[in-house]
């Protein structure tokens, strides 16, 4: 079965420090995808990235990057220089592909990140 | 703005009780999603349509059902509520084919 864990509950970092999210996924499939989510405090989930199970190589897009390792089943999320408007939980999520007719997202449990002044 | 539109933002209903929540997709997505996010269970897959067709059921209950119309949008009907039932929303939509689900901004549903 697919599962997703988020050992982070809460993280708590000074503006400009670098953070990290540990994402471990579990799935059986050899195609699957995995997937970033910011939950701001204002509630809504917003996309941040998708990566599928054959492309390993890490993504950066301004301060965020990514991480995917297939040998740990590992899909970290790097913040770099973090700022208060980061403050947000972060959910990583796996869908094990279109087979079934449906990419329906397993989430993990999030992670509360806070970013202090 | 994810181009998703759920309505109504808040609901606040009794026990017994039946609620439709309704979800416009974004323009051109066909398949629609409804997620349930509480404390206790976090986020979970209730159900996804595809077309106007149900292509999977998740941890939905039985007291609670879904359709999707010709127009696409999509309603998630919750009856008999119960205190349990009382969590946030959300409608998520996609092109299909393992594009990233968009959500709307959810319905937050407390039920007294």
């Amino acid at each position: 079965a697919q599962k997703v864990t988020q050992a982070q509950t809460e993280i708590s970092v000074v503006e400009k420090e670098d953070v990290t999210l540990d994402c471990v996924y579990e799935t059986r499939d050899t195609t699957y995808y995995l997937f970033w989510y910011k939950q701001p405090p204002s509630g809504e989930l917003v996309f941040l990235i998708r990566r599928n199970s054959f492309d390993e190589q890490n993504e950066i897009s301004g301060r965020y990057s990514w991480n995917f390792q297939k040998s740990t089943s590992s899909f970290n999320f790097t913040i770099t220089a973090s700022q208060v408007v980061d403050s947000a939980v972060y959910f990583c999520a796996l869908s094990e592909g279109w087979w079934g007719g449906s990419e329906k997202l397993v989430f993990g449990k999030g992670t509360k990140l806070t970013v202090n002044p | 703005d994810s181009g998703v539109t759920q309505t109504p933002k808040h609901l606040i209903t009794a026990t017994g009780q039946r609620v439709t929540l309704r979800c416009s997709p974004r323009s051109g997505d066909l398949s629609v999603y409804w997620y349930q996010q509480s404390l206790d269970q976090g986020l979970q897959f209730l159900i996804h349509y595809y077309n106007g067709e149900e292509r999977a059921k998740g941890n939905i209950l039985e007291r609670f059902s879904a359709q999707q119309f010709p127009d696409l949008h999509s309603e998630l009907n919750l009856s008999s509520l119960e205190l349990g039932d009382s969590a946030l929303y959300f409608c998520a939509s996609s092109l299909g084919d393992n594009s990233p689900l968009h959500f709307g901004n959810g319905t937050r549903l407390t039920v007294t």
